[in-house]
């Protein structure tokens, strides 16, 4: 079965600070892995995605993340925060190339502060 | 083009009442999801429909939640009798039928609509 775990609920960064948000799959197939950021009162929006053309993944806004094997990680970074990243991040798996059925870790709350 | 929008944005009932929900995917997205996010929790799964049709509702967490998709366009999702633990946000996400060239389908998610059972 797979799983998502992020570290850290809450994370909170500086403006102008790396932003280094933690996500580790577990997965016995090769897994589709996924950032998804929610805005207060929007809906979920894609940042970016992996399915295997490229280990190192570029999304929206600056963010980026690698997907690791060895380390079955997928962390997302962005070099310096914004103000306007504050959100709530949001990692998921999917274990086909449909993408649909997700199994998403709990959720990291980004506090950025001026 | 317009997104996925859901109704109501809130809804506040009392345990026992009926509650339904509603989600307008994107036009011709033959993919529908629900989620749904506990507070506090994970976000999860509850079905997926292909047209009318329910592919996968192995999330559906009892027989009180009832899912509909006539005609393969707008879905419901209703709850009766609400319970207090089903508060929450519940997520419609819709997607065409066939992937990208370049790999896993992408979700265009609603904002959610927020469900509180007193």
């Amino acid at each position: 079965a797979q799983s998502v775990t992020q570290l850290g609920s809450h994370v909170s960064v500086s403006e102008g600070a790396l932003v280094l948000l933690r996500c580790n799959y577990s997965s016995s197939v090769p897994p589709y892995l996924f950032w998804y950021v929610q805005y207060p009162n929007q809906g979920l929006q894609l940042l970016l995605k992996y399915t295997s053309a490229a280990t190192l993944v570029k999304g929206i806004n600056g963010f980026e993340a690698e997907f690791k094997k060895s380390e079955t990680s997928f962390h997302l970074t962005k070099p310096s925060a914004h103000m306007s990243d504050a959100a709530e991040y949001f990692c998921a798996v999917s274990e086909n190339n449909q993408g649909g059925k997700l199994i998403f870790g709990q959720g990291t709350e980004l506090s950025v502060k001026p | 083009e317009a997104g996925v929008t859901q109704f109501p944005s809130h809804s506040v009932i009392e345990k026992g009442q009926t509650v339904t929900l509603r989600c307008d995917p994107i036009s011709g997205h033959d993919n529908l999801y629900w989620y749904r996010r506990v507070m506090g929790k994970e976000i999860k799964f509850l079905l997926h429909f292909v047209k009318e049709s329910k592919q996968d509702e192995s999330g559906m967490p009892n027989n009180r939640f009832l899912a509909e998709r006539t005609g393969g366009t707008y879905s419901t999702l209703k709850v009766q009798p609400a319970e207090l633990e089903d508060s929450g946000v519940y997520f419609c996400a819709s997607s065409p039928l066939r992937g990208s060239a370049a790999g896993a389908n992408v979700l265009t998610f609603g904002a959610g609509s927020r469900l509180t059972v007193l």
